[in-house]
């Protein structure tokens, strides 16, 4: 089953605004990580988070993870066009330290 | 900086051939993996494997193999390519520490005519 779901599916902004994204999931995690894939390309990872941890930070990029609720959020500052893409989180399953799962990703599209 | 290579980026095949997808990566990883990305289905997990010669089935195994010959080399294989393994495949590598991301490469994606 899919794990690591994000919402919204899309989200469209004008340059110069903040993007949320959230994430949800069902079970326990070691660590979530968010990644972020620009059009017929790979995934690049963007930033990686604790289970113990609440906040990182990493440019204009913020993930908080709350693990009471289960979720997650990816917040882009200041968005510009180039963070076009779409954004996703993928949870460590408890199994194996090395096996993520991923969720369906948001669609961001920033607007010049 | 880590450089996963997968072998094509477009390939086209007919139902019923074998086809092999070629992945290589460039630091010394552990762990790679074999995602197919749909639309709607976001990413799965076909296989992965977290040394030479060894494998794990991940979500969605079926109609799929996989071959590790060497630490660098990640093969996966279509045995007779169906209509529903079109999609784009993607390939990832990462260490083995805890708390490591997945490098991945471009992708391939295929068509099975």
């Amino acid at each position: 089953s899919q794990q690591g779901e994000e919402d919204p599916q899309a989200l469209s902004i004008q340059e110069g605004e903040n993007a949320t994204m959230n994430c949800s999931y069902k079970t326990s995690i070691n660590n979530l990580q968010w990644y972020r894939q620009n059009s017929g390309r790979g995934l690049v990872h963007l930033i990686l988070i604790r289970s113990n941890e609440r906040e990182k930070h990493s440019g204009r990029l913020r993930v908080t993870l709350d693990t009471s609720k289960k979720s997650s959020s990816l917040l882009i500052t200041a968005s510009r066009a180039a963070d076009t893409a779409s954004y996703f989180c993928a949870k460590n399953s408890g199994g194996s330290n090395y096996k993520l799962t991923f969720g369906k990703g948001t669609l961001l599209t920033v607007n010049p | 900086d880590v450089k996963v290579t997968q072998s094509s980026r477009y390939l086209v095949k007919r139902t019923g051939e074998k086809v092999f997808l070629e992945c290589v990566q460039d630091m010394d990883h552990e762990n790679m993996f074999w995602y197919r990305q749909d639309p709607g289905l976001g990413l799965r997990l076909i296989y992965f494997s977290y040394d030479v010669k060894m494998k794990e089935k991940g979500d969605i195994p079926e109609g799929y193999s996989v071959s590790r010959e060497k630490k660098e080399r990640f093969s996966l294989i279509l045995e007779s390519a169906s209509t529903n393994q079109t999609s784009m495949y993607l390939c990832a590598s990462s260490q083995t520490r805890g708390n490591s991301p997945l490098h991945f490469g471009n992708g391939t994606r295929l068509t099975v005519t």
